[in-house]
């Protein structure tokens, strides 16, 4: 079983529909993450939240919005999506240490990611 | 800028025999590296980690994985395969964010698919 919490599974939305996808996670990590993965594709980074506040945007479109309520959740709101973002959307989280400190490769750990499929 | 390239697409080998799946990277010292798992329709897997100084790294389910920083390389081994290997494997690099904090990007190799067969 996995320690990130990933809601919905599966999202079906029409182009003008408003859909948010939730993450959970209770390892109390304070950096959360959301990836999109095609099929196919590895997964691409979207936003980066440290101690809920945005660290990374890498350049996403406006239509993905993202909001971390608290250091356990993880929101994607989305608006008027387009065919193209039909994917896998993974949330992870990992711990953050303050560099150099033994054992300081913090993995993420990844949910198991909602499915989205945009008509 | 980090990177990794995963050298083959898929793999095949036969039930019992060696796993080998190699990945090179590019990357400022030191690495922080990865090793994931995915099966379908599921999410990522840590199967191992880089520790700094070390060279043979143990990871779950009987991978493991060799840095050779001469070679840039930290290719993924198993002895023996089983059935239930067969997923998805990718390996990452991940850029710390500013600060000396451990956090950041992780970038991914495109994957290698392994297939096995009885």
């Amino acid at each position: 079983d996995t320690e990130v919490t990933q809601t919905p599974k599966h999202l079906v939305m029409g182009m003008t529909n408003k859909k948010s996808l939730k993450c959970e996670q209770h390892m109390g990590h304070r950096a959360m993450y959301w990836y999109k993965q095609k099929a196919k594709k590895p997964p691409e980074l979207m936003f980066v939240y440290s101690y809920e506040k945005l660290s990374i945007n890498e350049s996403v479109p406006s239509r993905f919005s993202p909001e971390c309520p608290n250091s356990s959740l993880l929101n994607l709101h989305l608006h008027a999506l387009q065919p193209e973002d039909s994917a896998l959307y993974l949330c992870a989280s990992s711990q953050i240490f303050v560099i150099p400190v033994p054992n300081s490769n913090q993995p993420q750990h990844f949910g198991d990611g909602t499915r989205l499929s945009i008509l | 800028a980090q990177s990794v390239t995963q050298l083959g697409s898929h793999v095949s080998v036969s039930e019992g025999a060696l796993v080998l799946l190699r990945c090179n990277y590019s990357s400022s010292v030191p690495p922080y590296l990865f090793w994931y798992v995915q099966y379908p329709n599921q999410g990522l897997q840590l199967l191992l980690k880089y520790t700094t100084g070390a060279t043979l790294v143990k990871g779950i389910n009987g991978f493991e994985a060799e840095f050779k920083k001469s070679e840039t390389s930290f290719h993924l081994t198993k002895p023996s395969a089983h059935m239930s290997d067969a997923a998805e494997y990718f390996c990452a690099v991940r850029r710390n964010n500013a600060g000396g904090t451990s956090y950041g990007k992780l970038t991914f190799g495109q994957g290698t698919i392994l297939t096995v067969h009885p």
